[in-house]
Parts: C-alpha cells; structure tokens; sequence
C-alpha cells in the first residue's frame, strides 16, 4: 500500500499569512491526490481534487500542485473560518492531518 | 441540495452486530459509487468500503474485510454497513460518502475515489 506521509502534522500561523502543506507519497502516485478540511466535529470537506482542480464552491486562496511522490497545498491568505485541519488522500488512504491552529 | 444522513450508530458490546444507513436525497443516488470511512475518536481519516453505482461492485479495508458487509438499496436512496464481530478498534465516527463523478466503470481509477459530499457522521462505540 501507498503510505502518504504529510508535514508539518501541527501549523500555527496568523491571519493573512500564506500556509503550504506537504503531502508525501511512498511511490509515485501521478496527479492522484485530494485535499479535505476538516473542522471539529464536522465532516469532511473537498478542497481540491486531481492535485490541482479547485472543487466548486472553495474559495481561490486554496490551491493544489505536485505530481508524483510531492504535493503541497497552499492558502494564499489565511482566513480565520480556514483554522482546521487538512488531509492528503490517494485512492483509499488518507495522510495523517495537518491541524492549523490560531497563532 | 446533496443530504446524507446516517443513522444507526450506537453502543455495542465486543462480538456483537449493528447495521448502519446513509440516506442520501438531492441527486441521482443511483448514479454515483459510495463509500464508507471512519474516524476513531482523536485520529485521523480511515477508509472502510465502497460500493458501485449498481451495487455489482464492492470492496474493503483489510481492517474489516470478512466481518463488514456494504450494500444499497437505489429504490430506497439508501446506502448500508452491516457490521459484524465488532471490536474494540471500530470504535470510531463513521461517515457515508458520494463519489464526485457517476457511473464511473469498475474497478474505480481515481476519479471514483474523489468524495464531494459526506454525511454527519454517527458514532459506534464497541465496548462492554
């Protein structure tokens, strides 16, 4: 099995400022990756779809790139409703979350 | 608009069974793959099972092949997971979810495994 290894597992960071996050695949797993947000207690939520494809509806701060092994998504100004935590997913696996939090 | 309810969780005892169901309304339920993934309290994300459009199609998690059944029933919209010989470790959220594209062929490439909608969520909690 791919094992999808993301980083930093925990963020701090400030309103405004630009975040990227790291997604990890154990071998190349071409542009077959999404992005989740997930606040507590909450569901799920698709951000991004095939590495790169901004699902209807998200906001166009977040953006997906990366192919192969190396993928990031980046928020290009932090919002205060955007304080969660993210998730890498290939096919059936799911990285481990990255929690941004409020510095 | 895209609903999907679960119901059915609850607390049950090691060894013992429960049926959960995801009732989905605001689109063509039998069009599109579901899935189920669950989430154990604190942790992460842990897909358990998917199921074609038609339900010709199945496949699971090694965590629960063999004890997990998934099923639907598209005259009722309604999505299942029966489970049973349950154990301490499926202790967890558990969320039904919709493919993003429909009547994708199978076996699914990656396009079948884009989740744009999730239910709530209901909480089974495995313990004596």
């Amino acid at each position: 099995d791919i094992q999808l290894t993301q980083s930093p597992s925990f963020l701090s960071a400030s309103v405004g400022d630009r975040v990227t996050i790291t997604c990890r695949a154990s071998q190349g797993i071409s542009s077959y990756l999404a992005w989740y947000q997930q606040k507590p207690g909450k569901a799920p939520k698709l951000l991004i779809y095939a590495a790169s494809t901004l699902q209807s509806g998200v906001p166009s701060r977040f953006s997906g790139s990366g192919s192969g092994t190396e993928f990031t998504l980046t928020i290009s100004s932090l919002q205060p409703e955007d304080f969660a935590t993210y998730y890498c997913q290939q096919l059936r696996g799911f990285g481990g979350g990255t929690k941004v939090e409020i510095k | 608009q895209v609903q999907l309810v679960e119901s059915g969780g609850g607390v049950v005892q090691p060894g013992r069974s429960l049926r959960l169901s995801c009732a989905a309304s605001g689109f063509t339920f039998s069009s599109y793959g579901m899935h189920w993934v669950r989430q154990a309290p604190g942790k992460g994300l842990e897909w358990v099972a998917v199921i074609s459009y038609d339900g010709s199609n199945k496949y699971y998690a090694d965590s629960v092949k063999g004890r997990f059944t998934i099923s639907r029933d598209n005259s009722k919209n309604t999505l299942y997971l029966q489970m049973n010989s349950l154990r301490a470790e499926d202790t967890a959220v558990y969320y039904c979810a919709k493919v993003l594209y429909g009547l994708i062929p199978w076996p699914y490439d990656s396009s079948g495994w884009d989740f744009d909608y999730w239910g709530q969520g209901t909480l089974v909690t495995v313990s004596s």
